[in-house]
């Protein structure tokens, strides 16, 4: 079935640089989510992409859809202590189901 | 507007024991999707329900079975419960766009 990849497992940052994570795909994806889990917690939508190419802003978050819909990123720029958490890609292989990525963890330096 | 609410938080039980775990869904929300994350990983896709159906599974074994009420709420039954059915166990709805999770029951099988 359907998989998706992250890339890398662990990414610890200093606090107020900047970093990208990634997502990645062998087949053709319809949509792709970002969702955030905070340590001891549960996953929280973040976004969702649709379109090739797609570029979507949430504050320091900026997320993308690669042009051939197989691959997606998500950038985070000036780290803060909030943004600790694991963060997980998920994508529909159908309409009634969604695979996740394994996660990028990330831990901040302060 | 209540979320997504998960009876109960958390659990223990002997290997061998069945247990119940309950979802109510977000206000709104009519399907509801049951997924498994062990430590360190991400949610794994249990089942789906919608009109009191379950509308695809994944590859988890018949020992996990699930029911999904007129008032949309659910419920995630496990049988003869083994060590490795040690996890968090995450009930998420949807309508439309993204899954809302709820905070999950930590069950641990001793």
């Amino acid at each position: 079935g359907q998989q998706v990849m992250q890339i890398p497992q662990y990414q610890h940052v200093q606090e107020g640089e900047d970093f990208t994570t990634y997502c990645n795909s062998s087949t053709t994806l319809s949509n792709i989510q970002w969702y955030k889990q905070r340590p001891g917690g549960h996953p929280v939508f973040l976004i969702q992409l649709v379109k090739s190419g797609e570029v979507k802003k949430q504050k320091r978050l900026t997320f993308q859809f690669g042009e051939a819909k197989k691959n997606s990123s998500l950038h985070i720029t000036a780290t803060q202590t909030t943004d600790v958490g694991t963060y997980f890609c998920a994508a529909p292989p159908n309409d009634y189901k969604l695979s996740f990525g394994a996660g990028t963890t990330v831990t901040v330096r302060a | 507007d209540a979320g997504v609410t998960q009876s109960p938080t958390h659990l223990i039980k002997t290997r061998g024991q069945q247990v119940t775990l309950r979802c109510s869904p977000k206000s709104g929300h009519d399907t509801v999707s049951w997924y498994q994350q062990a430590l360190g990983q991400g949610p794994q896709f249990i089942f789906q329900y919608y009109e009191e159906e379950e509308r695809q599974r994944g590859n988890f074994p018949d020992r996990f079975s699930g029911h999904q009420f007129p008032n949309y709420s659910s419920e995630l039954n496990v049988n003869a419960l083994l060590l490795g059915d040690s996890a968090l166990y995450l009930c998420a709805s949807s309508f439309h766009l993204g899954y809302t999770f709820g905070s999950g029951t930590r069950l641990t099988v001793v």
